[in-house]
């Protein structure tokens, strides 16, 4: 069964700090990592699609790292905002398809 | 360029009815994929569809079917509905004509929320 968990589940942070979370995956089969970023009452909204081992992306001030041979991909914000308080979501896909397989994603939220 | 749009946003419903929901993707796009989401749970995917037919298919009982019309609207279809069905229900959708799917980033509508009493 092919597994996507992400830590923390939870974050709490204040205004201006930098923080970091993590989304593991087999590392077998693999064909892209996606973020997404999910506002409460929003759709979620696509970040990053990542597939070479060793990609690094940005926008702004998150940026999102991809280990392929380990199964691990992190997703950093710099300089916290309370508009960055949402739902992070990262999911798998092991094939050249849609079948995205979901994490249950880090809850931020930015204390002003 | 207008998103994707989903409607009803909210649904009630009682068990045994059936369900259709429906989906508007942005202008262009071909593809149309369904996602479910339940409290405790991460997205599930149902299917896709790209230029009317069923691309890839979830891990669904066959209660929950779907379709595309030429114009790319989807719809989703939930027969006998049974109260482990109360979910969010999100469509996504892409350009979908790259040979590399996985690649695509996806464009979510807000979803409809539906509650089976």
């Amino acid at each position: 069964i092919l597994n996507v968990e992400q830590s923390p589940q939870s974050l709490h942070v204040q205004e201006g700090d930098s923080t970091n979370f993590t989304c593991s995956f087999p590392s077998s089969n693999f064909y892209a990592l996606h973020w997404y970023r999910w506002e409460t009452a929003k759709s979620p909204e696509a970040l990053f699609v990542m597939t070479l081992n060793g990609d690094e992306k940005k926008k702004g001030r998150i940026s999102a790292t991809l280990n392929t041979k380990e199964g691990y991909s992190y997703l950093y914000i710099k300089g916290s905002q309370p508009e960055d308080s949402a739902t992070y979501l990262c999911a798998f896909n092991a094939g050249n398809n849609r079948k995205l397989i979901w994490g249950l994603g880090t809850s931020l939220a930015v204390n002003p | 360029k207008a998103g994707v749009t989903q409607t009803p946003r909210y649904l009630i419903k009682t068990r045994g009815q059936q369900v259709t929901l429906s989906c508007s993707p942005i202008s262009g796009h071909r593809s149309v994929s369904w996602y479910q989401q339940t409290p405790g749970q991460g997205l599930q995917f149902l299917f896709e569809y790209f230029s009317e037919t069923q691309r890839n298919k979830g891990n669904f009982p066959g209660r929950f079917s779907g379709r595309q019309f030429s114009n790319s609207r989807s719809e989703m279809n939930v027969s006998t509905l049974e109260l482990g069905d109360s979910a969010l229900y999100l469509c996504a959708s892409s350009l979908g004509d790259s040979t590399l799917l996985a690649n695509e980033k996806l464009f979510f509508g807000s979803g409809t929320q539906l509650s089976v009493l």
